[in-house]
């Protein structure tokens, strides 16, 4: 079963604002990472948080994680017409070996007018 | 962080086929990883590749559908046995970033079409 649930499922914004999209998860993680998808095409990094931080941001990006509430967001600012894509949150949980294995939450559509 | 290319990028099968999609990464990784992505839909992981060990695969996906070899620490394979159109998806790898950041990245994808 899925771990993660993103809402909204979707989110249609102007350029300039900002979008903010929403991740929970069931069970207990070793860290949380963001990724965009355009178009069905392959899966583009953004940002990974810890178990142990609260905030990050890189550029436009921040995400928080609020691991007593099992929930994480992405605030994108100042959003822009290349950000229309899918994000997805998928929650990494220590595999056997030195890799994480990640669940994918729902993933959420950004589309961004002009 | 880690380049990953898959071959083929995209490919139409008839039912009954089966396809074995490639994954090559531009360092040595210890593991890598595959995921199906229905149209639509999020992503599911379907198994972990060691190198020198057999994969390792999910609930819901079993190595007589889906075998998978790791000859080395910078390819794999992922094989579709016996399609159907239910197989019609987005197949995707994907590696740690070996930094010890636990980052990990995906290739580009192969998208399969069954008829």
């Amino acid at each position: 079963s899925q771990q993660g649930e993103e809402d909204p499922q979707a989110l249609s914004i102007q350029e300039g604002e900002n979008a903010t999209m929403n991740c929970s998860y069931k069970t207990s993680i070793n860290n949380l990472q963001w990724y965009r998808q355009n178009s069905g095409r392959g899966l583009v990094h953004l940002i990974l948080i810890r178990s142990n931080e609260r905030e990050k941001h890189s550029g436009r990006l921040r995400v928080t994680l609020d691991t007593s509430k099992k929930s994480s967001s992405l605030l994108i600012t100042a959003s822009r017409a290349a950000d229309t894509a899918s994000y997805f949150c998928a929650t990494g949980l220590l595999n056997t070996g030195t890799a994480s294995k990640l669940t994918f939450g729902t993933g959420t559509r950004l589309q961004v007018t002009l | 962080s880690a380049v990953i290319s898959q071959k083929p990028s995209r490919d139409i099968c008839q039912r009954g086929t089966s396809l074995t999609i490639q994954c090559q990464v531009d360092s040595q990784v210890t593991m890598m990883f595959w995921y199906r992505q229905q149209p639509g839909q999020s992503l599911t992981l379907i198994a972990t590749a060691n190198q020198g060990s057999e994969a390792t695969y999910e609930s819901g996906f079993v190595i007589d559908k889906f075998p998978i070899s790791r000859p080395n620490l910078t390819f794999s394979t992922l094989t579709v046995s016996n399609m159907s159109p239910e197989d019609s998806s987005i197949y995707l790898c994907s590696v740690e970033s070996g930094e010890g950041t636990d980052t990990q990245y995906f290739g580009p994808g192969t998208r399969l079409t069954v008829l």
